[in-house]
Formats: structure tokens, sequence, C-alpha cells
């Protein structure tokens, strides 16, 4: 089983601070990195899929870069609020086959 | 209403049981997935079906069952319930691979909440 490892695993900030996440993932085999945000007793939504080495990405205040050659990616908030809170997931997409495995997310709670 | 519909969300089951989780969608997608969310753990795969004839075992597929009875539904089965399978169930679908549809992401329902006393 191919490991996804997410840092760290909860982070508590206040409202305003920019923060940003990492997930670390297997190069090889390597075909597609998505990030979910999944906020309590909802379902987990994508916030961006991502498959070229140097891909960076923004949707608003959140934006994620891609590294496949050293198997990371960022995740950064600027400017945190209340309503980022949520629990983040990085996925990595290894068999050509939208097989997805999962990291185990970060949590992450943005205090007015 | 939501693309990725789970029933029951909610159920609390005796060792033994069986239950089945249904899973029904309106996206038009052909791929389907369940996958089970435990407390530190990422999310992971049981089964998955690229389309209606194609069943696949996932990474913990194990004391699962699922049918796929058409292309709108996918039900997950446990035919015999133990307690370290109470967890929170997604279903999800995609609509197929990077970059054929320019996608990939998957979309998920609200998830089933089992509990196996």
């Amino acid at each position: 089983i191919l490991n996804v490892e997410q840092s760290p695993q909860s982070l508590h900030v206040q409202e305003g601070d920019s923060t940003n996440f990492t997930c670390s993932f297997p190069s090889s085999n390597f075909y597609a990195l998505h990030w979910y945000r999944w906020e309590t007793a909802k379902s987990p939504e994508a916030l961006f899929v991502m498959t070229l080495n140097g891909d960076e990405k923004k949707k608003g205040r959140i934006s994620a870069t891609l590294n496949t050659k050293e198997g990371y990616s960022y995740l950064y908030i600027k400017g945190s609020q209340p309503e980022d809170s949520a629990t983040y997931l990085c996925a990595s997409d290894m068999e050509y086959g939208n097989k997805l495995v999962f990291g185990a997310g970060t949590i992450l709670r943005v205090k007015s | 209403d939501a693309d990725v519909t789970q029933t029951p969300r909610n159920r609390i089951t005796k060792t033994g049981k069986r239950i089945m989780l249904e899973c029904s969608q309106t996206k038009g997608h052909d791929r389907m997935y369940w996958y089970r969310q435990d407390p530190g753990l990422g999310l992971r795969l049981i089964y998955y079906s690229f389309d209606v004839k194609d069943i696949n075992k996932g990474e913990i597929s194990d004391g699962y069952s699922v049918s796929r009875q058409a292309q709108a539904k996918f039900s997950l089965s446990l035919e015999s319930a133990i307690p370290n399978q109470t967890a929170l169930y997604f279903c999800a679908t995609s609509m197929g691979q990077i970059p054929l549809h320019n996608t990939g992401e998957l979309f998920f329902g609200e998830g089933s909440r089992l509990t196996v006393l």
C-alpha cells in the first residue's frame, strides 16, 4: 500500500493568519494529486486536482503547488477565516485509474 | 437534492447482522466507489466499479461485498457485521480518467455512519 502523509495533523490559527499544510506521496508512478475540503457533517468536496510537476492552482484565498519529482504538495490559505475550518484531505492517484490513496488529513480550526 | 445520495445516513446494528448501504447518483458518472473513514486514518477504498459489469476490490474488501445494479446505483453489503466495521462510509462517483475528461475529481455522498454493537 502506497503511503500518503499529511502534516500537521491539526492546526489552530487566529482569524487573519495565513497557513499551509503539506502532503507527501511516493513520486514513482505518479498520475494526479487531489485536495479535498471536508467540513463536519458534510461531504468532502474537491478543491484542486493537479497532474503536472510545478502546477500551481488557486481558488480564492486557497492555493496549491505540486512537486512530483520530490513527491510533495503544499496547500496555502491566505488570511484564514472561521469558515475555512475543516479537514483538508489530499489523495494521490498512482495507478492511472482514479483509485485514490488518501492521507489522514489536516484538521484546521480558525478562531475569530 | 444531493447528486450522490446514501441511505441510511445512520444505522446501529448488532454483530452478525446483514447490513446494506445504498448509493444512488444523478451525475451520470460511470465510476462509483465505496470508501471507509476511521478516525486518524485516511479514506480507505473498499470496492470500486468503472461500469455496470465491472467490480473491483479495493484496499480493504474483506468482509464486504458490492452490487452495481445500474449505472446510477452501487450498494455495499456487510454479510455478517462485526464491531470493527463501525465506521463512516462514503460513496463517491467520478467522471473518468484525466485528461480525457479533464477532471478526475471524486464527488462524495454525505456518508453513512454505521455502528456495530
